[in-house]
């Protein structure tokens, strides 16, 4: 069974700082990975895509890479905002439509 | 445009009881998926559906059926509730089965007494 783990679970920046969040996942036979922003009593937004032929993804100030042999993919945040103060998980896909998702990285930004 | 729509919001109900959960989506999207989240354990899929009359279980189906009888509409339903069914739920779509985004819709909160 795919495990996939968010390390840290929560993060305090100040604004302007550049960030990376990271992913892990136990199987590496993954069709794609997914980057989501979850805000409170909110349903998911997603960031980023990343199928596995690809290294890496780009939108805007995000850069999402993947590295599929070693089960790792992180998100980096260039140029911190307040807006961005969320909660930011990562899921992968594997055979037969199963999707699994991490617990998530909780990041506030610090005026 | 409304994307994925969830019907009820929230919603309390007694142990024993049947329930419904109503998912609809706008955007002809051919894969629908059911999740629950619950603290500490993120996002686990319950059931998806790849095209119109295919369903398929996820990682925790016990408790939950679907059915798919239009593009449009995927409704979860718990036969008969019991309080370990407590969570948020979502609903989610997707163009081509898991190689295209998914979107997400607001989420139902449902409370078993």
């Amino acid at each position: 069974k795919q495990e996939v783990t968010q390390i840290p679970a929560a993060l305090s920046v100040p604004e302007g700082e550049n960030l990376v969040l990271n992913c892990s996942f136990t199987d590496s036979a993954i069709y794609n990975l997914q980057w989501f922003r979850q805000d409170p009593g909110k349903g998911l937004t997603s960031l980023l895509l990343i199928q596995s032929s690809q290294r890496e993804q780009t939108s805007g100030r995000l850069n999402a890479s993947l590295d599929k042999s070693s089960g790792r993919s992180t998100l980096y945040i260039a140029a911190s905002q307040p807006g961005d103060s969320a909660t930011y998980l990562c899921a992968v896909e594997n055979t037969g439509n199963q999707f699994y998702f991490g617990t998530g990285t909780s990041l506030t930004v610090i005026p | 445009i409304a994307g994925i729509t969830q019907a009820p919001t929230s919603q309390i109900l007694a142990a024993g009881r049947r329930m419904t959960l109503r998912c609809t989506q706008d955007m002809r999207h051919n894969a629908m998926y059911w999740y629950r989240q619950d603290l500490g354990l993120g996002l686990r899929l319950i059931h998806y559906s790849n095209t119109a009359g295919t369903t398929g279980k996820g990682e925790v189906p016990d408790g939950y059926s679907v059915s798919r009888a239009n593009t449009d509409d995927f409704p979860l339903t718990l036969a008969s509730a019991v309080p370990s069914q407590t969570s948020v739920y979502f609903c989610a779509s997707s163009g081509a089965g898991g190689a295209d985004t998914q979107y997400f819709g607001p989420g139902t909160r449902l409370t078993v007494l």
